[in-house]
């Protein structure tokens, strides 16, 4: 199905423990973000990716990684989760700078 | 990218159509106006954009200040389901711009 989607769409995991979140898109769309939402703050940027291979930090990139060797993908991964980094994660895309943005369903990572 | 003022809430009759405002003063020539809105626990959704002049798709229409320090977003006949967080954001189109969410509107719709 042509789309945006995230996978998982909850996980707990352990304190310490590495996990990824995957983000795809269908639409070959150069721009690629990852968001995070807590309450109290809003959605804040934590990654952001111009084209495969470029990326760039955000807002609040500290404690996590990204890749982009295909356009379509775009995984974030939090190479050892702590509590903090419980949150509602958003991927979005965009084909162009001018365009909106759309974002996937978001995953629920709760860090126990 | 500039900032912008919403209030923090409102509400509108069914039926009826929601004028949210925000206020974008430090604007600048090249920043565009997006809205966004955000349904309960679900991702943010682009509604529309623009820079200066009035814009309308099928979801609702944009209505820009001529100096481009404030702005409007109708929802012509609002329903339950719009009940939301609106997001107004202004940001340019530079290689490094990126959006930028606030706390957003909180727009109630009563039955």
């Amino acid at each position: 199905d042509a789309g945006i989607t995230q996978s998982p769409r909850y996980k707990i995991t352990e304190t310490g423990r590495q996990v990824t979140l995957m983000c795809h898109q269908t639409w070959s769309h150069s721009y690629m973000f990852w968001y995070r939402q807590d309450l109290g703050h809003g959605l804040r940027l934590i990654y952001y990716s111009a084209a495969a291979d470029i990326t760039d930090k955000g807002e609040v990139p500290d404690g996590y990684v990204v890749s982009r060797s295909k356009t379509e993908n775009f995984p974030l991964t939090l190479e050892s989760a702590t509590r903090s980094q419980t949150s509602v994660y958003f991927c979005a895309s965009s084909g162009q700078e001018i365009y909106g943005y759309t974002f996937g369903s978001g995953t629920r990572l709760t860090v126990v | 990218d500039a900032k912008t003022t919403q209030p923090t809430s409102m509400d509108c009759a069914e039926g009826r159509a929601a004028n949210l405002p925000c206020n974008h003063s430090t604007i600048s020539g090249n920043e565009y106006v997006y809205w966004y809105r955000q349904i309960h626990s679900q991702g943010p959704q682009y509604i529309i954009h623009g820079l200066k002049n009035n814009e309308t798709n099928e979801m609702a229409s944009l209505i820009i200040t001529e100096d481009r320090k404030s702005s409007t977003l109708i929802l012509p006949h609002a329903t339950l389901r719009d009940t939301a967080v609106y997001y107004c954001i202004v940001r340019d189109t530079g290689a490094n711009s990126k959006l930028t969410f606030g706390k957003g509107i909180t727009l109630s719709v009563r039955p």
